[in-house]
């Protein structure tokens, strides 16, 4: 069974450009999660989707970030504009249903300068 | 205070040792326990998953909770080299502790 796909896996931007994320998550799962991972820090949960339902985004900040996932199976997620503070690993998962046993992703390591 | 406390570490045991990894929490409604190792450069991956208060054992891991106290632990028995990652707690599966870095000296 193929596991959760990222991409790209490294990014660097300049401060004030956009960037996106693209993760594609296990087959047939309906949840899919997107974290943010600063370093040395847990993962932080950005938003929940349930199909192409967002079921929590209250963490999400919503001035810079945005998320979708169209159809129900991939999805993106991009900040317009990046700050320095957005470097981090964002980290993409899914699971069969809105469960504790969540599959992740490689993640994305962004850095902003 | 932070919901999920967790000594950051750094960790490091000669191989075959007992490994205790620890956290602390002060959010009484959680009943879910989540351990997750990290390897570097790679997402988390749950290892163990226990319900309220217990122990749980899945070969050389043993996961405990105690709810009164609000703690909970994760041992590794006869530890190995490739033991050696960022181990991660999490409550109510979106409550991350900051992890412990692990390395395990063959």
């Amino acid at each position: 069974e193929a596991g959760v796909a990222q991409s790209p896996r490294y990014k660097i931007i300049e401060k004030r450009q956009s960037v996106a994320f693209w993760c594609n998550p296990i087959s047939g799962h309906a949840t899919l999660y997107w974290y943010q991972q600063i370093l040395g820090q847990g993962p932080k949960l950005l938003i929940q989707f349930q199909n192409n339902g967002v079921v929590d985004d209250s963490q999400l900040p919503k001035d810079r970030f945005s998320a979708e996932r169209l159809k129900g199976v991939d999805s993106t997620l991009k900040i317009q504009p990046a700050k320095l503070e957005d470097s981090a690993v964002y980290l993409c998962a899914s699971s069969p249903g809105p469960s504790y046993e969540q599959y992740f992703g490689p993640g994305t390591r962004l850095t902003v300068t | 205070q932070k919901e999920v406390e967790q000594d950051p570490g750094p960790l490091s045991v000669p191989e075959g040792a007992i490994v205790s990894l620890n956290c602390t929490y002060s959010n009484s409604a959680f009943q879910y326990f989540m351990w997750y190792r990290q390897y570097s450069r790679k997402g988390p991956e749950l290892l163990m998953y226990t319900y309220s208060s217990g122990n749980k054992e899945d070969g050389r891991f043993t996961a405990q909770v105690d709810k009164s106290s609000k703690y909970i632990s994760l041992f590794i028995r006869d530890s190995q080299p490739s033991d050696s990652a960022t181990y991660l707690c999490a409550m109510n599966q979106f409550y991350f502790g900051t992890g412990t870095s692990l390395t395990v000296i063959p």
